[in-house]
């Protein structure tokens, strides 16, 4: 069956600070990828997408994503957090219909 | 082109009453999508539509749930007979690739 797991459930960094959140999907084939934030109140933000080619994409807000086919892994980075980049973060995968994760909530500490 | 749109935003009904959500795609997008979403979860996949045919339906979308989009354009989402554990957050998303959500439709039973 198809799933995304997000195994971060809340994590606190420090402003400056680099940031990585995890995800693993389970798809037949390789699916399309997406990361999307949302913050208290605010609908879903697409950060990044990929399709298909190199494995490292950039998004907005200074976010990038590595695909790892070997690992199943879509994980997000940013070199250097900001304290407005608290919120919280959903992977997503598939084709046609798409599973999302069950989200890491960022808090970003001063 | 001023994105997705839901009406309502909010709706607060009475168990076992009908209610209606209406989402109005990105007028290019051949892909709409309805989603569920509880506080702390992420989205959950109810149902999508490529034009007018409805393609997958979750086993979340009960018979008292259904949905149409009429001539490919708006859809509806309505749930029928409302329980409390229907309150939560009606997402609709169009697609041409990547999702771009609306702001979605508070459902509180009570």
């Amino acid at each position: 069956a198809q799933s995304v797991t997000q195994p971060d459930i809340h994590i606190t960094v420090s402003e400056g600070a680099s940031l990585e959140l995890r995800c693993n999907y389970s798809y037949g084939a390789t699916p399309y990828l997406f990361w999307y934030v949302q913050s208290p109140g605010q609908g879903l933000q697409l950060l990044l997408k990929y399709f298909s080619g190199d494995t490292l994409v950039q998004g907005i807000k200074g976010f990038e994503a590595e695909f790892k086919r070997s690992q199943s892994s879509f994980n997000l980075r940013k070199p250097s957090v900001h304290w407005s980049d608290a919120a919280e973060y959903f992977c997503a995968a598939g084709v046609g219909q798409f599973y999302f994760g069950t989200g890491t909530s960022l808090t970003v500490i001063p | 082109d001023t994105g997705v749109s839901q009406d309502p935003r909010h709706k607060i009904t009475k168990r076992g009453q009908n209610v209606t959500f209406r989402c109005d795609p990105i007028s290019e997008h051949n892909r709409l999508y309805w989603y569920r979403q509880t506080l702390g979860q992420g989205p959950e996949f109810l149902t999508y539509f490529q034009n007018e045919a409805q393609l997958e339906k979750s086993r979340l979308l009960s018979d008292r749930f259904s949905a149409e989009r009429p001539k490919g354009s708006f859809s509806t989402l309505e749930i029928q007979r409302t329980e409390q554990g229907d309150s939560a957050m009606y997402l609709c998303a169009s697609s041409y690739g990547e999702l771009f959500f609306g702001e979605g439709s508070r459902l509180t039973v009570l």
